[in-house]
């Protein structure tokens, strides 16, 4: 079955710290990899999109990263804001169509906190 | 643009009622999903709909039905509530298969 599993669970850190978030998965065929932020009673959103040729991508002060021999990637926030509390999702696309997991195959989320 | 559009926000439902979530879309996306999410859970699929006019099980389809009313909305329905359904479900849309998918604000149900 396909699975995308996310590590830490959960995570405190000091504002202005950086941190890595973890994403491992075993998905075949693989399409694309996206990472999504949730903020506390909202809908998950789009931070950014890895496709199988590319290695890094960064958005602002997020940089994701793709390593698919290992089928591993992170997602790394730097100088880490009080805004940057929310769950981080890791979601794993494959070409395979249909199915009960459509093609999408959500981790269950990293719940960062930042602290002042 | 509104995007994604979940009607009601929330809900308080006794054991046994039914009631429909209703999800809209104005970017013109084929593709239209339902999503429950749980603590500790993670997003799981309940239906979706990959173009107007069809419509497939997810992960966690018992107790809920779905209609694909045009290609804007995408109801979900609960016939006979359980507590077992207090959750929070999220519908989203995307343009195709391999593209982003946009989420509403969620809708917070509790069964009593």
């Amino acid at each position: 079955k396909n699975q995308v599993e996310q590590s830490p669970q959960s995570l405190i850190i000091l504002e202005g710290k950086n941190c890595t978030l973890q994403c491992n998965y075993t998905v075949s065929p693989f399409s694309n990899l996206r990472w999504y932020k949730q903020d506390t009673g909202r809908g998950p959103v789009s931070l950014t999109i890895m496709t199988f040729s590319e290695n890094t991508k960064s958005n602002g002060r997020y940089t994701a990263t793709l390593d698919a021999d290992t089928k591993q990637s992170s997602l790394h926030i730097t100088a880490s804001q009080l805004s940057d509390s929310a769950s981080y999702i890791c979601v794993v696309i494959t070409n395979s169509y249909g199915g009960s997991q459509g093609n999408l195959i959500f981790g269950k989320g990293t719940k960062l906190s930042v602290k002042p | 643009n509104a995007g994604v559009t979940q009607t009601p926000k929330f809900q308080v439902l006794k054991t046994g009622q039914s009631m429909t979530l209703q999800c809209a879309q104005d970017m013109n996306h084929n593709s239209m999903y339902w999503y429950r999410q749980d603590p500790g859970m993670g997003l799981r699929l309940i239906y979706y709909s990959a173009s107007e006019g069809t419509t497939d099980k997810g992960e966690v389809p018992n107790g809920y039905n779905v209609s694909r009313l045009n290609k804007r909305e995408f109801s979900l329905r609960l016939e006979s509530a359980a507590p077992s359904q207090t959750s929070v479900y999220f519908c989203a849309s995307r343009i195709g298969q391999h593209y982003e998918q946009y989420f509403g604000p969620g809708t917070r149900l509790t069964v009593t």
